[in-house]
């Protein structure tokens, strides 16, 4: 099956410097990649989402890349502020859904 | 409701007990999955139901652990004999497939279990 991995486990960064979390995948017949973010105690909830014939999308501050042939797709946050502080998790669908496991983001204010 | 719900949300219980969990989804949603997380970890796949189709089993991490999901909707996942190590947040997701069978997952509250 699908194999994601996440880097890095922990990412701590000063409020306005950019964040960058990178994931790689396995399965090359994987066709859509999301991300979530998941506060303490809550739910993990989109935040954004590529699919395979795109290679670059962006909402307000956050940016994601998707490079199929080398089978990476990073996330890229852009003036961090405190509030961005959280879990985030890429993920990969190819037969199923499959998780990275992990970015613990703290934004410093 | 607007959302997917898991019961119970909190559940402890002796070693050697088994547990059920549930997960309503969003209706209309057709495909189910099941993930674990232990505390400060990443999310574990379990398993995932997608309409009629047989269950993807791949991620159930032992014999112990089973799901269903009746009717094409409401699944429960049965943990037999649990272990302490079974001790974890179980969360249910559920997405309406789109383009290239893929779509948003949303996930329910979880349900935490706690093996003593």
């Amino acid at each position: 099956g699908e194999n994601v991995e996440q880097h890095p486990s922990t990412l701590s960064v000063q409020e306005g410097d950019s964040a960058v979390i990178k994931c790689t995948y396995s399965d090359s017949a994987s066709n859509y990649f999301p991300w979530y973010k998941q506060e303490l105690g809550k739910r993990p909830q989109l935040i954004i989402d590529i699919r395979s014939n795109v290679g670059e999308k962006k909402d307000q501050r956050i940016a994601v890349t998707l490079n199929k042939t080398a089978k990476h797709f990073s996330l890229h946050i852009t003036e961090t502020q405190p509030e961005d502080s959280a879990v985030y998790f890429c993920a990969a669908q190819g037969n199923d859904m499959r998780f990275g496991a992990g970015t613990r983001l703290t934004v410093k204010p | 409701g607007a959302g997917v719900s898991q019961s119970p949300s909190n559940k402890v219980t002796e070693k050697g007990k088994d547990v059920e969990l549930r997960c309503d989804p969003i209706s209309g949603h057709t495909a189910l999955y099941w993930y674990r997380q232990s505390l400060g970890q990443g999310l574990e796949f379990l398993i995932y139901f997608q309409g009629n189709s047989a269950p993807d089993k791949s991620g159930l991490p032992s014999d112990r652990f089973s799901a269903e999901r009746t009717g094409g909707s409401v699944s429960t996942l049965t943990i037999q004999r649990t272990q302490q190590e079974d001790s974890a947040v179980y969360l249910c997701a559920s997405s309406f497939l789109a383009r290239g069978n893929t779509g948003e997952l949303f996930f329910g509250e979880g349900s935490r279990l706690t093996v003593l």
